[in-house]
Formats: structure tokens, sequence, C-alpha cells
């Protein structure tokens, strides 16, 4: 298996712009999540989902950031408009199902000038 | 929410040295996972250990849930080891929203 995708690698944007950041999980996994990390912060959860349904989105920073699942096999993560706070790195992951091992993707390093 | 604490926070180890990493946990979990960020950043999953001990290689874990903490041990240290170590448990009732510690950053040397 390929694990889980993500793209691009790396992102470097103007604040304002939009960012869209993608993933593939596990073909046959049923869950996702997106994860943000940073020095100050670790690795938080923004948003996860179950069967493509966004189950618990409280981790969701500001209304800038957006996250749709129109298929089992793609996951987009969107921030409009961006600011330099959000630059991090963005992982995407998924499991077979909820409380399952968790497997990351590579990760998307996000500069925001 | 649960409250999540690993120890030591750095470790610097000669290759080929042992060594016990401690994640203690605030509150009863069902599951608890290990995780490995490699110097390039990638995370990789070590172990889903409830409770008991499981062995992969060099590494084992071991969760006594009732006690409420997880121990990493690393035998025979190699370079490819360096990293941060995570362990994370979900938060109090739910499956699914781990909380992550803070880490602990080894650092194996020749």
């Amino acid at each position: 298996d390929a694990g889980v995708i993500q793209s691009p690698r790396h992102e470097v944007t103007e604040m304002g712009q939009e960012v869209t950041l993608r993933c593939k999980p596990i073909s046959g996994h049923n869950s996702l999540f997106w994860y943000r990390q940073t020095m100050m912060r670790g690795l938080e959860l923004l948003i996860y989902f179950n069967n493509n349904v966004p189950i618990d989105d409280s981790g969701m920073p500001e209304d800038r950031f957006s996250a749709k699942m129109p298929n089992a096999s793609f996951s987009t993560l969107k921030i409009q408009p961006s600011e330099p706070r959000d630059s991090a790195v963005y992982f995407c992951a998924s499991s077979p199902g909820l409380g399952s091992p968790l497997h990351f993707g590579n990760g998307t390093r996000l500069t925001v000038t | 929410g649960i409250q999540v604490e690993q120890s030591p926070p750095d470790l610097i180890l000669q290759e080929g040295a042992n060594s016990t990493l401690r994640c203690n946990f605030s509150d009863s979990v069902n599951n608890l996972q290990w995780f490995h960020q490699n110097p390039w950043g990638q995370l990789i999953n070590l172990f889903y250990i409830p409770s008991g001990t499981k062995q992969n290689g060099r590494l084992s874990a071991t969760t006594v849930a009732t006690e409420r903490y997880s121990l990493l041990y690393i035998s025979s240290s190699q370079t490819t080891d360096s990293g941060v170590y995570f362990c994370a448990v979900p938060n109090t009732g739910t499956a699914s929203k781990l909380t992550f510690g803070t880490g602990t950053r080894l650092q194996v040397t020749l």
C-alpha cells in the first residue's frame, strides 16, 4: 500500500492567498484526520471525518479554514485567506476506523509570507 | 481534557545503549499509540497498545492502563532511532480525538 499521500510537500504563498492542501487516505480506511504541527502548540487535531462525514471540526482555528471529503479517497483542507500565523506542517492521517491505529502522511510544510 | 506527560524531554545515547521512555496520562483510556517522528518529519506509528506488552524488533512497549502509564523500550539503539517519540491517547469520552504528549527527543550518537 502506498500509505497516506499528501500534496504538495511544500507550499509557499503570500498573505491573503488561498491555499489548498490535498490528501489521499489509505485504501479501505474509513476515518481521516487533519492535524497541524507547530513548535509552540505541538500536534493539534483540526478536524476528522468518518465515512466521508465530518464528525468533529472543533479544532479548526477560524472560519478561514475549511475541509471537505467528497469521496472515500480524497480530502482537502483549504485556508482562505491565508495569514503568516498559519505557517506550520499540516498532516493528514487515516485509520481503518474510529479508535484504530493512526497512519500519517508525510505532511505539507506551509509558509505564508 | 486529558493530560499527557512524557519523560524525559530530551535524551542523548551512545549507539548500542538501551533506553526507556515514559508516558503518563491523567485519565483512563481505551487505547494508546506510540509514534516516532524522524529527522525528516515523518510520523511513523510504532505501537497501538491499549494494555499489555508488544514487541517489534528492538522496540517494545508496555501499557499499564490501571496505573495510567506506558513505557517504550529501545534496545541496542542505532542512529536511525534518532527523532522525537510521541505517545497519544484519546480525549476522555472519545475514541478518536487523540491528545499527543510533548514528546521525547532522542539523539543517538556514534
